[in-house]
């Protein structure tokens, strides 16, 4: 069965203060890793796909990158406007099932 | 612009009453999903489907209903056999044909009262 497990559940970080929200996976035959923002009372929004182990994307502060087991969301001096939950989810080598993790709440203080 | 609409935003549920929850997208994806929220939870699949006419069951089927007439429309029906059925429900449609693309709608809340 697939899994997707995002750790940890909540991260308080000051302003300006970096740091990695991790999301471990088994998904079989990955054909794609996604990372969302989700915003309170909101739909997700997309932020990532990635595809194979070593890579990376960027986007401002934000970036993520895959390992064979794993896939972080680094966040480079953040800012109180980054504060939302960050969903990561596995697309299976069928490409009929999106598995969610439990989601990183983030909040960052001013 | 090309993207999921859903509708209505609220939705008020009176017991023993089902409820219909529109998604439609134009971004021509042939995937599209229903999952549920519940506070400080994850997502959980209701259904999905591949192609038009067809669909399969997720993880907490129960007490729901689907149908896919439309590549571009998948409604979602809350029975009143869902005995708790309070939640936020987010529809997602997925290209998968050379990249990649999963992109959600702004949900519908559902309540029931």
């Amino acid at each position: 069965e697939d899994q997707v497990t995002q750790s940890p559940e909540a991260l308080r970080l000051q302003e300006g203060e970096s740091s990695s929200l991790n999301c471990s996976y088994t998904v079989s035959g990955l054909r794609g890793l996604f990372w969302y923002r989700q915003d309170p009372g909101k739909g997700p929004e997309f932020l990532f796909t990635l595809y194979s182990a070593g890579e990376e994307k960027e986007k401002e502060r934000l970036k993520a990158t895959l390992t064979k087991k794993e896939s972080f969301l680094h966040i480079t001096a953040p800012k109180p406007e980054d504060s939302a939950t960050y969903l990561c989810a596995g697309l299976n080598n069928a490409g009929n099932m999106l598995t969610f993790g439990g989601g990183t709440r983030l909040m960052v203080k001013p | 612009d090309g993207g999921i609409t859903q509708s209505p935003k609220y939705l008020f549920r009176k017991e023993g009453q089902n409820v219909t929850l529109s998604c439609e997208q134009n971004l021509n994806h042939d995937a599209m999903y229903w999952y549920r929220q519940d506070p400080g939870q994850g997502l959980r699949l209701i259904y999905y489907s591949q192609i038009v006419n067809d669909f399969q069951k997720g993880d907490i089927a129960e007490g729901y209903s689907v149908s896919r007439e439309k590549k571009e429309s998948f409604p979602l029906t809350v029975t009143s056999a869902q005995k708790n059925p309070t939640a936020f429900y987010l529809c997602a449609s997925i290209l998968d044909r050379g990249g990649t693309e999963a992109f959600f709608g702004q949900g519908t809340r559902l309540t029931v009262v």
